[in-house]
């Protein structure tokens, strides 16, 4: 079945760690997205990849870095430099940028310890 | 920063009753979609209108777009138990704009239908 893998499901960091969130998925997706989403909130846009090997910042990218090497892939890494990084963290992927909708992952919930 | 913004934050109804769900949003759009989310999951695509189009039905879901007002509704007709789950509206911003191919979601609508 296609889909999209984010793992883990729960992560704890300690302070002034980086840590890597993945994102995986089979569905031969063009565009992935990484969104944080904070208790009772929506979703806010981290980095999304329209292309291997190409990304863009979204609203709040900053104490965040992504890459994309293969398409299959698109791994989040919270450094240290974000200050506020327990949260529950969304990948998804989509059909290029047109009218499609997006599949998402299970998400990944981050907490500071 | 979100453009979507959705009304009511919280809406609790009666199994078979109607849930009715609003969203509105700031700039020109290419469509608009909604989501569902159940606690602690990820987000499943339910429904995608164009801007172009005025009406959508999918099931027991229909979505209508007003891009005069800047608004979309959502209605899930002859509510379920199962339904219970956040309901987020989403939309993509048309070409030229700053939210040209951004998804960028609203805050959502908690339902809770009661059995």
């Amino acid at each position: 079945d296609g889909g999209i893998t984010q793992s883990p499901k729960y992560l704890f960091r300690k302070e002034g760690q980086n840590v890597t969130l993945s994102c995986e998925q089979n569905l031969n997706h063009d565009a992935m997205y990484w969104y944080r989403q904070d208790p009772g909130q929506g979703l806010r846009l981290i980095y999304y990849s329209q292309i291997v090997n190409d990304f863009q910042k979204g609203d709040i990218a900053e104490g965040y870095s992504v890459s994309r090497e293969k398409k299959e892939s698109f791994p989040l890494t919270v450094t240290s430099a974000q200050k506020n990084p327990t949260a529950f963290y969304l990948c998804a992927s989509s059909r290029e940028t047109g009218n499609y909708g997006y599949t998402f992952g299970s998400g990944t919930r981050l907490t500071v310890v | 920063s979100q453009q979507g913004e959705e009304d009511p934050q919280a809406l609790s109804i009666q199994e078979g009753e109607n849930a009715t769900m609003n969203c509105s949003y700031k700039t020109s759009i290419n469509n608009l979609q909604w989501y569902r989310q159940n606690s602690g999951r990820g987000l499943v695509h339910l429904i995608l209108i164009r801007s172009n189009e005025r009406e959508k039905h999918s099931g027991r879901l229909r979505v209508t777009l007003d891009t005069s007002k800047k608004s979309s509704s959502l209605l899930i007709t002859a509510s379920r138990a199962a339904d219970t789950a956040s309901y987020f509206c989403a939309s993509r911003g048309s070409a030229g704009g700053t939210s040209y191919g951004k998804l960028t979601f609203g805050q959502g609508t908690i339902l809770t239908v009661h059995p």
